[in-house]
């Protein structure tokens, strides 16, 4: 197990409906990156934030934001939602930028009605 | 533009078999491979990566990969299988900027 938790694990909304997500990364780690892992798909990169800042970013349009906090804990918020969204999404920190080894959390399964 | 491509969905395998789980990449530079397992419910786990150095890689669990640059391949492999094997795996690449891409994953069902 890493020691990435994610909040909630499952979360029902309705088209148009804003949501948002949680992570806490692993002690010690001040990147955190954001993952889309659409059912029978691999996981697509949303964006990384690093020491508070975006620090890169995927093909995700703007009403996809995140936030990262001091304690380099994060959150996804996805506003008008589509039917689209449904996906498991999934936060993943590291040590750093340029650091390789990915420590990811468990999820969180997102089903747009 | 860097991509992988995993060409098997499902791979079978007997226990005790060795098993191979295919991935080829296409990316501009040096390539930066790694192998990640997701089991039920879980998140991602990294099992290992090739960054520079000799083309066999050894990772987690037993298992290894084979670095081929002029086949653009990256190999999972274990010379025997385990029930316990059986996961989803994904094969990813990394860019300059830290983003990885990750291939559509290939579930491996490894029989007792």
């Amino acid at each position: 197990e890493t020691g990435v938790t994610q909040s909630p694990t499952h979360l029902i909304k309705t088209r148009g409906q804003q949501v948002t997500l949680r992570c806490s990364s692993q002690s010690g780690h001040n990147t955190v990156s954001w993952y889309q892992q659409a059912l029978g798909q691999g996981p697509q990169f949303i964006f990384q934030y690093y020491r508070e800042e975006e620090n890169g970013r995927g093909n995700f349009p703007p009403r996809f934001s995140g936030l990262q906090f001091p304690n380099y804990s994060s959150e996804l918020n996805v506003n008008a939602l589509e039917l689209d969204d449904s996906a498991l999404y999934l936060c993943a920190s590291s040590l750093g930028v340029d650091e390789e080894k990915l420590f990811f959390g468990s999820g969180t399964q997102l089903s747009v009605l | 533009a860097q991509s992988v491509a995993q060409p098997e969905d499902q791979v079978n395998v007997a226990e005790g078999n060795p098993l191979t789980v295919k991935c080829t990449y296409s990316v501009s530079g040096n390539p930066y491979l790694f192998w990640y397992v997701q089991y039920p419910n879980r998140g991602l786990q990294f099992l290992l990566k090739y960054i520079t150095g000799d083309n066999l890689v050894k990772g987690s669990y037993g298992f290894e990969a084979e670095f081929n640059k002029s086949q653009t391949s990256f190999h999972l492999k274990k010379p025997s299988a385990l029930v316990s094997d059986s996961a989803l795996y994904f094969c990813a690449v990394r860019d300059g900027f830290n983003k990885f891409y990750f291939g559509s994953g290939t579930k491996l069902n490894v029989k007792p």
